[in-house]
């Protein structure tokens, strides 16, 4: 089946730095993929909207200064947490939608990204 | 954008057939109703999908009445692996799934 991947699985970072999270669809051509945050024992939430060659799409009251994402091709896309401070840290998710026949598009979850701000 | 209700926790044991029901009672005509289950410290992983009556994999069942509010994952013969939450999402395909939204999801605890 389809495969979304994630890189890097886990990451500390000091607070104040930025990093940068890959995800990359690897059998198939991704024209969107979305970022989800999910904080312990809670349910994932959409951040944002990412599309290849154009501006991503935000939730609201995520901040795109601070959460950059770069959809440069169609297999992969970078989330970068910049200046990271300590309530940064979560589990960050992607996920990119596989084109479908009759059943619909179907959407496929990447591994997630623990970062932990130190 | 469709709001789905699942119960928060189910509990079962190994071996037995388990039922979980989710309510959406606004879904649109063009949403899909998807699947996930999710483990600790991993990405949801895809279960199952369908728009309407039953649709069947090898891992689980797919019931969705006429009237598409509702629908229940069946999973048979679970195993203690199978404890995971699972999450019931309703959503549009040609929107990009813009409108995904996840609820609490469903912890189902298999034991012995």
């Amino acid at each position: 089946g389809a495969v979304v991947s994630q890189h890097p699985s886990r990451v500390i970072c000091k607070s104040g730095t930025s990093v940068k999270i890959e995800c990359r669809s690897l059998d198939f051509q991704a024209t969107t993929m979305f970022w989800y945050r999910q904080f312990p024992k809670q349910s994932l939430m959409l951040m944002a909207t990412s599309n290849e060659g154009s501006k991503a799409t935000y939730e609201q009251g995520v901040e795109k200064d601070k959460f950059l994402i770069n959809h440069a091709s169609l297999t992969l896309s970078t989330l970068t947490v910049t200046s990271a401070h300590p309530e940064d840290s979560s589990f960050y998710i992607c996920s990119a939608a596989v084109r479908g026949g009759s059943s619909g598009n179907t959407i496929y979850f990447g591994e997630g990204s623990w970062l932990t701000v130190v | 954008l469709a709001k789905t209700t699942q119960p928060i926790s189910m509990d079962s044991y190994e071996g037995q057939e388990v039922n979980i029901t989710c309510s959406h009672n606004n879904i649109a005509t063009n949403d899909y109703i998807t699947w996930y289950q999710q483990f600790p410290s991993q990405g949801p992983r895809f279960i199952i999908q369908g728009y309407k009556t039953k649709v069947t994999n090898e891992v689980a069942s797919l019931f969705i009445p006429a009237d598409r509010k509702s629908s229940t994952l069946s999973l048979p013969r679970v195993s203690l692996s199978d404890t995971a939450v699972y999450y019931c999402l309703v959503g549009d395909p040609d929107s990009g799934y813009s409108t995904l939204t996840f609820g609490k999801g469903t912890m189902l605890l298999v034991s012995p």
